[in-house]
């Protein structure tokens, strides 16, 4: 049981040019989560789910892109890289609506846009 | 407005001793959970506590605890005979009944346990 994972851990890319980043969980829940973490900063939220084919915008989405075609992932897609997209990226998961679960991390992906 | 609010940007304390860290919120929702989440230097978001709107005792999990004023909407984490280890950055997070899943998280607090 590995929880979630993200790949990859680092990635430097150049302005306009794009990417994704993976997520994926085992432990079969249906709600996941994209949050970005600026240096210094608290987590905002990118995009979620809350069940394969269901994505909802977060806080912070411009700039960003989802799918959730399995239960299992949940890739973000950045198109044509800013600077100011250079963050920590983590990605977490829960089991249901239940305020009391908590939510589950990744360990995050480290990316500058150069 | 800020949902959520930490005003200490940064907390130290002598080993073994005990800490606060404040969490204020702000909500109209009846029904919402607040969360405690510890980030160490490598990264990584480890959760800590939970507290609901509902809970008539305040939530408690080895050296932590919650210290729930809901008439102050105040979650403040208390964390007792403070480690080394416990030298990190904390969150608090709120969800919302309105907002669905979604949590929102504060500015979080870097705590220093001097030795």
């Amino acid at each position: 049981n590995a929880g979630v994972t993200q790949t990859p851990k680092f990635r430097i890319l150049k302005i306009g040019q794009s990417m994704t980043l993976q997520c994926t969980q085992d432990m079969n829940h249906n709600y996941m989560y994209w949050y970005r973490q600026d240096p210094g900063m608290g987590l905002k939220l990118i995009y979620y789910s809350v069940g394969a084919g269901i994505t909802d915008k977060g806080e912070v989405p411009n700039g960003y892109n989802v799918s959730r075609s399995t239960t299992e992932d949940f890739p973000l897609r950045l198109e044509l890289a800013a600077p100011s997209q250079t963050s920590v990226y983590f990605c977490a998961s829960r089991e249901g609506q239940s305020s009391y679960n908590e939510q589950f991390f990744g360990p995050g992906t480290r990316l500058t846009v150069l | 407005a800020q949902k959520i609010t930490q005003t200490q940007p940064g907390m130290f304390v002598q080993e073994k001793e005990a800490v606060t860290l404040d969490c204020t919120y702000d909500t109209s929702d009846p029904s919402y959970g607040l969360f405690w989440y510890k980030q160490p230097s490598s990264g990584e978001m480890i959760f800590l506590i939970y507290q609901g709107s509902y809970d008539q005792q305040n939530a408690t999990e080895g050296r932590y605890s919650l210290n729930f004023q809901k008439a102050r909407k105040s979650a403040n984490l208390v964390i007792s005979a403070s480690q080394l280890g416990d030298s990190a950055m904390y969150f608090c997070a709120m969800k919302e009944e309105t907002s669905g899943s979604r949590l929102t998280f504060g500015e979080g607090t870097q705590l220093t346990v001097n030795p």
